[in-house]
């Protein structure tokens, strides 16, 4: 079965650089969440999108912003990156007919030098 | 406001044996809440959910966990681990009644199982 995608999966960049992550939900998942997990900690909540509108906002910092598609894929843009950006962003989807079962992809590892 | 607290961060266990990792929540209205695991370098795979009804859920590997509301847990077991066990374990809870179409997670810290041959 199709399962979440993300790319890329491993992102190297400097700092004050711009990273942009796409995801690519469950045929049909109406619903895209976007999850960031630092290095030893629990994913945090940064941002969630239902029928390409922003349903849901966490604790996304100012520099990063993101956005849902006709074609329901998702990108989160984050500019003037910083050391503490490193971390494995997760996104997620689920359908608005069965919420609760939320499918993680396998996460983007963001590397700020 | 919800909050998950997960009592231990790391357990470590002897294949075959029994095991119990610990969920505590807190929040003021009903939940629904979830454990899932992950596998070093990979994403997270739900294991199991509790949503509403019998109070004991079974999941995916044997997994099983218990809703208590009087003391507001959600521990997870396993009557026999295996090696391939070996993961992080993270409780979640959602609210049902939160505002948007779409309702986020929260997790716990996580709990490390280890299990030693």
């Amino acid at each position: 079965a199709a399962g979440v995608i993300q790319s890329p999966r491993h992102l190297i960049k400097e700092k004050r650089e711009t990273a942009t992550l796409k995801c690519y939900p469950i045929p049909r998942h109406d619903t895209v969440y976007w999850y960031q997990q630092g290095p030893g900690q629990d994913p945090q909540f940064l941002i969630s999108f239902y029928e390409k509108m922003q349903s849901d906002k966490g604790s996304i910092p100012d520099r990063f912003s993101a956005q849902q598609f006709s074609d329901y894929h998702s990108e989160l843009n984050m500019s003037s990156l910083e050391l503490g950006d490193s971390a494995l962003y997760f996104c997620a989807s689920s359908s608005s007919s069965q919420w609760n079962t939320i499918y993680f992809g396998e996460g983007s590892w963001l590397t700020v030098v | 406001a919800q909050s998950v607290t997960q009592l231990d961060s790391q357990v470590p266990v002897f294949e075959e044996a029994p095991v119990e990792l610990r969920c505590n929540y807190s929040s003021s209205v009903s939940v629904y809440l979830f454990w899932y695991v992950q596998y070093p370098n990979q994403g997270l795979q739900l294991l199991l959910k509790y949503l509403s009804g019998s109070t004991l859920v079974k999941g995916i590997n044997g997994f099983e966990a218990e809703f208590n509301k009087s003391q507001t847990s959600f521990h997870l077991r396993k009557p026999s681990v295996h090696i391939s066990d070996t993961a992080e374990y993270f409780c979640a809870v959602s609210d049902p009644i939160s505002s948007g179409s779409a309702r986020q997670l929260t997790f716990g810290s996580g709990t490390q199982l280890t299990v030693l041959p």
